[in-house]
């Protein structure tokens, strides 16, 4: 496996469902960043882990809960959705420390809510 | 006011000729600029950035910054159908804080 992969890249959910999204970063980055992409919207950072640390939460309802394990791998629990939450999440990651680097995306995860 | 303000589109090119995309930004804190294209239903690809005034040439791509007007653009030469996607401009604002701030996207089509 190489950069970033996610999974699942389709999941259906009631909105009482409890289920997670996972992320694989294979590039020795140390930050690593989930995203909300919506239709018309800008890209909506959620959450930001430098160093496995928790560094933002931009406001995120509490029914999405991030847990990052170590520098690889980061994980976005879902429970108790909305429909409003249907959007294509994204995982991305960096090396900090470089002003010039950018962020590598995975493939996301389409999410829909019913 | 939009942190990064991209005009969202559509914009329509012949195959061939410039595509041209702009972004102006807020910050003027801001350091790093990144263009990445989006095609439907993927996720977002780099292409280019800047951090110095001036232009950076990448094949037919060309990204130009004017830290004094706060723009930034994208240019791409003999359009091909396969550069049809949303381009999206990012900005990075300090050292040290690492997050992007992502526009809207520009949707370019270039027509055959």
């Amino acid at each position: 496996e190489t950069g970033v992969t996610q999974t699942p890249r389709h999941l259906v959910m009631g909105m009482t469902n409890k289920k997670s999204l996972k992320c694989e970063q294979h590039l020795g980055h140390n930050a690593m960043y989930w995203y909300k992409q919506s239709a018309k919207k800008p890209l909506e950072l959620m959450f930001v882990y430098s160093l496995e640390e928790r560094v933002e939460n931009n406001s995120v309802p509490s029914r999405f809960s991030p847990e990052c394990p170590n520098s690889s791998h980061l994980f976005l629990h879902l429970h108790t959705l909305q429909p409003e939450d249907s959007a294509l999440y994204l995982c991305a990651s960096s090396q900090t420390g470089t002003a010039n680097y950018g962020y590598t995306f995975g493939s996301g995860t389409r999410l829909t809510v019913v | 006011q939009k942190e990064v303000e991209q005009n969202s589109g559509p914009l329509s090119v012949p195959e061939g000729a410039i595509a041209s995309l702009n972004c102006t930004y807020s910050d003027r804190g801001s350091q790093s600029f990144f263009w990445y294209r989006q095609y439907s239903g993927k996720s977002p690809e780099l292409i280019m950035f800047i951090y110095s005034n001036g232009d950076k040439e990448d094949g037919r791509f060309t990204a130009q910054l004017n830290k004094a007007s706060q723009y930034v653009s994208l240019l791409i030469r003999d359009s091909q159908p396969s550069d049809s996607a949303t381009y999206l401009c990012a900005v990075k604002q300090y050292f040290g804080n690492e997050k992007l701030t992502f526009g809207t996207g520009t949707r370019l089509t270039i027509i055959p």
